[in-house]
């Protein structure tokens, strides 16, 4: 089984609609992260938790929220989507240095 | 704000061809780190480099962090297509582990 998992895995939603992608981790990892990829900007952070009761804005947080409801649990919100909230989400772990990443969920904004 | 540029955008080479990577930046970084993305899956960690001058090597693959510690490049020696896919490059400051990623470099090896 994958070591961190992210559903849905694909998305389509309405411009004004509250969506809620959701992450969890069996690596036993404190720290959790959110990002966003488009093509040609690379990965940007959103959100980041270094444990259960500590929440960070990263680099591009506006329009949405994120709730850590347990160590290996991490949900991402858009509480009112928006066309260019269409991207590749990952969510990722990390002990030290290195990452692990999910497999992504494509969201598509309509 | 930090940012890392890497070159080329794009990359379309032939099997056994060589090729260069560059990630840049105006910053100084603590550590800089290589992944490989897939399509459908997210990236791998293939190389941390924590000290200026460095160099790695993983079988056909050298990386290297610039003296200065603001670039690092990654080589590919007689590519293969199962070498093609995203390359990042992302950049740790020390104290956190908040990393900071490159613009990508999609790379394509046709048989």
């Amino acid at each position: 089984d994958a070591d961190v998992t992210q559903t849905p895995r694909n998305r389509i939603t309405k411009t004004g609609k509250r969506i809620m992608l959701e992450c969890s981790q069996t690596k036993g990892h404190d720290r959790m992260y959110w990002y966003r990829q488009d093509p040609g900007l690379g990965l940007r952070l959103i959100y980041y938790s270094f444990d259960v009761k500590d929440i960070n804005k990263g680099e591009i947080s506006d329009g949405y929220s994120v709730s850590r409801q347990a160590q290996a649990k991490f949900s991402l919100s858009l509480e009112s989507a928006i066309p260019n909230q269409t991207a590749l989400y990952f969510c990722a772990t990390s002990v030290g240095r290195e990452q692990y990443f999910g497999p992504g969920t494509r969201l598509t904004v309509t | 704000t930090q940012l890392l540029e890497q070159s080329p955008q794009f990359l379309s080479i032939q099997e056994g061809e060589n090729l260069t990577v560059y990630c840049n930046s105006s910053s100084v970084f603590s550590s800089l780190q290589w992944y490989r993305q897939e399509p459908g899956e997210g990236p791998v960690l293939l190389v941390t480099v924590v000290t200026g001058g460095e160099v790695k090597k993983l079988k056909r693959l050298t990386f290297q962090f610039g003296d200065a510690r603001k670039d690092s490049s990654l080589h590919i020696t007689a590519a293969q297509p199962g070498d093609t896919g995203l390359y990042l490059c992302a950049g740790g400051n020390t104290g956190f582990q908040k990393l900071v990623f490159g613009t990508g470099t999609r790379l394509l090896v046709s048989p």
